[in-house]
């Protein structure tokens, strides 16, 4: 039982690349998030996906796109990288679909640097 | 709109000695509030949270926190610090805003425990 695994673990980019940030989780949970971790500002929500087949919007959406590709996997995809996307991003996933108490677990993280 | 702070950037406290990372919220509706851990290079780790019922939870590694609803706090505490509980931790409320989870973390309290 891995938990929630992101690859890769560290990327860098140039201004104007494209990537994509993989995620999966082995613990059948239905809610899958991503976020972006910067110095002072703790973690920010980028998007979540509350079940398959579904995503919504967080906190900093912009510059960013995501896919549920199955119940498993929650990429993030950088259409056009810019450095104010460097950041440290982490995928979370949690059981319930809606239950606000659900705890999240979170992956190892993504360092990416964008220059 | 919600918000969670921690006043302070670091704490640091003498192993054996009690100690307390503070966390005070503002949510709307009724909140559902979240430790996590993060070790260097490491995603976060589930140390308690609140729900309902009792103002005193306790969770992992021998910490607890207490809500406090007139002070809208969520302190976090342990009786005796270890030098191995020197992490980062983050404060989170979860909130129902419109049919949709909105979750916020706190910027984060370095705690450093002194040998």
């Amino acid at each position: 039982n891995a938990g929630v695994t992101q690859t890769p673990k560290f990327q860098v980019l140039k201004t104007g690349q494209s990537m994509t940030l993989q995620c999966a989780q082995d613990m059948n949970h239905n809610s899958m998030y991503w976020y972006r971790q910067d110095p002072g500002m703790g973690l920010r929500l980028i998007y979540y996906s509350a079940s398959e087949g579904t995503t919504d919007k967080g906190e900093v959406p912009n510059g960013y796109n995501v896919s549920r590709l199955n119940k498993r996997e929650f990429s993030l995809r950088l259409e056009s990288a810019a450095p104010s996307q460097t950041s440290v991003y982490f995928c979370a996933s949690s059981l319930a679909k809606t239950a606000l108490g659900e705890t999240q677990y979170f992956g190892p993280g993504t360092r990416l640097l964008v220059l | 709109a919600q918000s969670v702070a921690q006043p302070e950037d670091q704490v640091n406290v003498a192993e054996g000695n009690p100690l307390t990372v503070k966390c005070t919220y503002s949510v709307s509706g009724n909140p559902y509030l979240f430790w996590y851990v993060q070790y260097p290079n490491r995603g976060l780790q589930f140390l308690l949270k609140y729900i309902t019922g009792d103002n005193l939870v306790k969770g992992s590694y021998g910490f607890e926190a207490e809500f406090n609803k007139s002070q809208t706090s969520f302190h976090l505490k342990k009786p005796s610090a270890l030098v191995s509980d020197s992490a980062l931790y983050f404060c989170a409320v979860r909130v129902l805003s419109g049919g949709y989870q909105k979750v916020t973390f706190g910027t984060g309290t370095k705690l450093q425990v002194i040998p």
